[in-house]
């Protein structure tokens, strides 16, 4: 079965500087990757997604990812902070057979110091 | 184009108590999943329901049932609440396709339910 690790509970980052959130995964063959984010009190916002070729993704809000396979990582970036990011992170990974579930993993909250 | 909805948005129950929640898919979805998020926690898969049949489901009693609708809404039922069950309860539409192999899930805010 697949499973999702993100090993930083909680990220604190000054306005402005560069963010990377990383996100490991397990499963024998290339996965569907997702990143979300979910604001306090709400839902789940899709930020970018993999499924297959560049390994660079670019998404919503600034932000970008990069699937590693040799590191079965996929790890989130972003160049330049803004307040308005300070939110929970979730990775998410999905087989690219049978039905559609998403395993995600326990998040990273991110806060934003002036 | 409507995005996913959910009702209510928070519910307060007692234990024992059941409970229906309520999800409208995107339009054009055809495939409904549902998530369970306890507090601190990612989301858990429930289960998914594509074709008004259970397509796929997680570790869950069979206590939580679900229905989907010609018109693609969805149900959750959750019978003889426990503590627990105490989280945020998402609902995910996606478009399946004719071969069986879907896109990405749009969520819906969730509703909150607390077992008292």
């Amino acid at each position: 079965a697949q499973s999702v690790t993100q090993p930083d509970i909680h990220i604190t980052v000054s306005e402005g500087a560069s963010l990377e959130l990383r996100c490991n995964y397990s499963y024998g063959a290339t996965p569907y990757l997702f990143w979300y984010v979910q604001s306090p009190g709400q839902g789940l916002q899709l930020l970018l997604k993999y499924f297959s070729g560049d390994t660079l993704v670019q998404g919503i809000k600034g932000f970008e990812a990069e699937f590693k396979r040799s590191q079965s990582s996929f790890n989130l970036r972003k160049p330049s902070v803004h307040w308005s990011d300070a939110a929970e992170y979730f990775c998410a990974v999905r087989t690219n057979f049978g039905n559609e579930k998403l395993t995600f993993g326990t998040g990273t909250r991110l806060t934003i110091i002036p | 184009e409507t995005g996913v909805t959910q009702s209510p948005t928070h519910l307060i129950k007692t234990r024992g108590q059941q409970v229906t929640l309520r999800c409208s898919s995107q339009s054009g979805h055809n495939t409904v999943s549902w998530y369970q998020q306890a507090l601190g926690q990612g989301p858990q898969f429930i289960f998914q329901y594509y074709r008004e049949e259970e397509n796929g489901r997680g570790n869950f009693p069979p206590r939580f049932s679900g229905l989907q609708f010609p018109n693609y809404s969805s149900e959750l039922n959750v019978n003889a609440l426990e503590l627990d069950d105490s989280a945020l309860y998402l609902c995910a539409s996606s478009q399946t396709g004719t071969s069986g192999r879907g896109n990405e899930q749009f969520f819906g805010p969730g509703t909150r339910l607390t077992v008292l």
